[in-house]
């Protein structure tokens, strides 16, 4: 059965810090890795990653993908209130519906 | 800039009762879908489009009908809402069918 984990679930931290969030799945097919970060209301996309070893980037965030080792990780520096979210990693496997197989999550607590 | 716009954003159904929550796009893309999100299970997929006229299940299709008869619009219909369905749904879209997926706001359903 294709699963997708995500750890930690929740994880508080202070403004300034560095965190690294994971996300291992098994999947089917592999066909992409997706990140959402998710505040109160609609995800919002960071990140699709296809290929192992890129490193995707946007501002203090980037995210990378190990297909061999099967895992992902998504990393915020210079952590800031603003990135106090809900972090969601998700997989797309084979077949022809475009299905995202979610991860539960992790709640990023920023503390001034 | 409207997006992906989903109404209503709240509904409280009596059990038996049956409802239709409303997905608008205005970005022309030809996938649509429906996910619904519970506390611990993340989001799972319940019915999908890959363009107007075609609509087929996904994860969870039991208890929902879907339509799409323009690119536009994917309404999801609950036949009988029974309180195994209070969730929050939401509608995405993209592009393509293994694009990235954006997100409406949600809707909050209960059934009591």
């Amino acid at each position: 059965e294709d699963k997708v984990v995500q750890s930690p679930l929740s994880l508080v931290v202070h403004e300034g810090d560095t965190v690294t969030l994971n996300c291992s799945y098994e999947v089917t097919n592999f066909r992409s890795l997706l990140w959402y970060k998710q505040e109160k209301k609609a995800p919002t996309f960071l990140f699709m990653l296809t290929s192992s070893g890129i490193e995707k980037k946007s501002g203090r965030l980037s995210s990378i993908l190990d297909k061999k080792e099967l895992f992902s990780i998504l990393n915020i520096t210079a952590t800031q209130t603003g990135d106090s979210a809900v972090y969601l990693c998700a997989v797309r496997g084979s077949g022809n519906t475009g299905k995202l197989i979610f991860g539960q999550g992790t709640t990023l607590q920023v503390k001034p | 800039n409207a997006g992906v716009t989903q109404t209503p954003k709240f509904q409280v159904l009596k059990t038996g009762q049956s409802m239709t929550l409303q997905c608008a796009q205005d970005m022309n893309h030809e996938y649509m879908s429906w996910y619904r999100q519970d506390p611990g299970m993340g989001l799972r997929l319940i019915h999908y489009s890959v363009g107007a006229g075609i609509t087929d299940q996904g994860e969870v299709p039991n208890g929902y009908n879907v339509s799409r008869s323009t690119t536009e619009d994917f309404p999801l219909r609950l036949l009988s809402a029974a309180p195994s369905q209070t969730s929050v749904y939401f509608c995405a879209s993209s592009e393509q069918v293994f694009g990235e997926l954006f997100f409406g706001e949600g809707s909050r359903l209960t059934v009591l």
